[in-house]
């Protein structure tokens, strides 16, 4: 069974720098997904960036990028220009990409509670 | 952007009752999922349903709860007798196919009093 780790429960950064979430995982699989989901306090889950572990290129998306060592098995979220908005609970997930049994469900961190300094 | 949508936002319910937790997922898509979420702690899997039977069940899918789709288009999650410790935010999510992305719904906030 995959796991997913991240070992920061809170992390704070100030207004328009830079900070990193940090993620790890343990599969024997080959091909997979990666996420990072942000929850605010609605507790809607937000997708923010996807890597598909097939993929050597990091993705980004605006402001967010990711940095994916897929030999270490590491997966961390680097938020530029950080926003107030910014601010919630950032879950790291794993999903595989073949499934016998056709089901394709996300494995999920604990989370990393960031706040934004004004 | 095409969303998934769940009824009721909140239900309060005494322990010992039965509740009924209903998604409308996107019309196209092929992979229903629920997941749970106790306050404060990770979001955890519950259960998959495809092509109109259970794909895969996690160990807290116990004989309390139950899956379906009664009409085509909700996806229901049904807990027979209710805990206090089934108080959590429940979410439902979709997918087309494995290469696609989840989608979310808002999710139901569950209190067993």
């Amino acid at each position: 069974a995959q796991t997913v780790t991240q070992s920061q429960p809170e992390m704070s950064v100030q207004e328009a720098e830079t900070v990193t979430l940090s993620c790890t995982y343990d599969t024997s699989e080959s091909d997979y997904y990666l996420f990072w989901y942000k929850q605010p306090p609605s507790r809607q889950m937000i997708l923010v960036i996807r890597q598909e572990a097939y993929k050597q290129q990091n993705a980004t998306e605006n402001r967010f990028s990711v940095n994916f060592q897929k030999a270490a098995k590491s997966f961390s979220l680097k938020i530029s220009d950080s926003q107030l908005g910014d601010a919630a609970m950032y879950f790291c997930a794993y999903r595989s990409i073949y499934s016998g049994a056709g089901s394709y469900q996300l494995t999920f961190g604990k989370g990393t509670k960031l706040s934004v300094i004004p | 952007e095409p969303e998934v949508t769940q009824t009721p936002s909140h239900q309060v319910t005494q322990m010992g009752q039965e509740v009924i937790l209903r998604c409308v997922p996107i019309s196209n898509h092929l992979y229903f999922y629920w997941y749970r979420q106790i306050l404060g702690q990770k979001v955890e899997f519950l259960v998959s349903f495809y092509n109109n039977e259970i794909s895969e069940k996690s160990e807290i899918f116990d004989d309390q709860f139950s899956v379906e789709r009664p009409d085509g288009s909700n996806f229901t999650l049904k807990i027979r007798s209710t805990k206090l410790e089934d108080s959590a935010m429940y979410f439902c999510a979709t997918t087309r196919d494995s290469q696609t992305r989840e989608f979310f719904g808002p999710g139901t906030r569950l209190t067993v009093l």
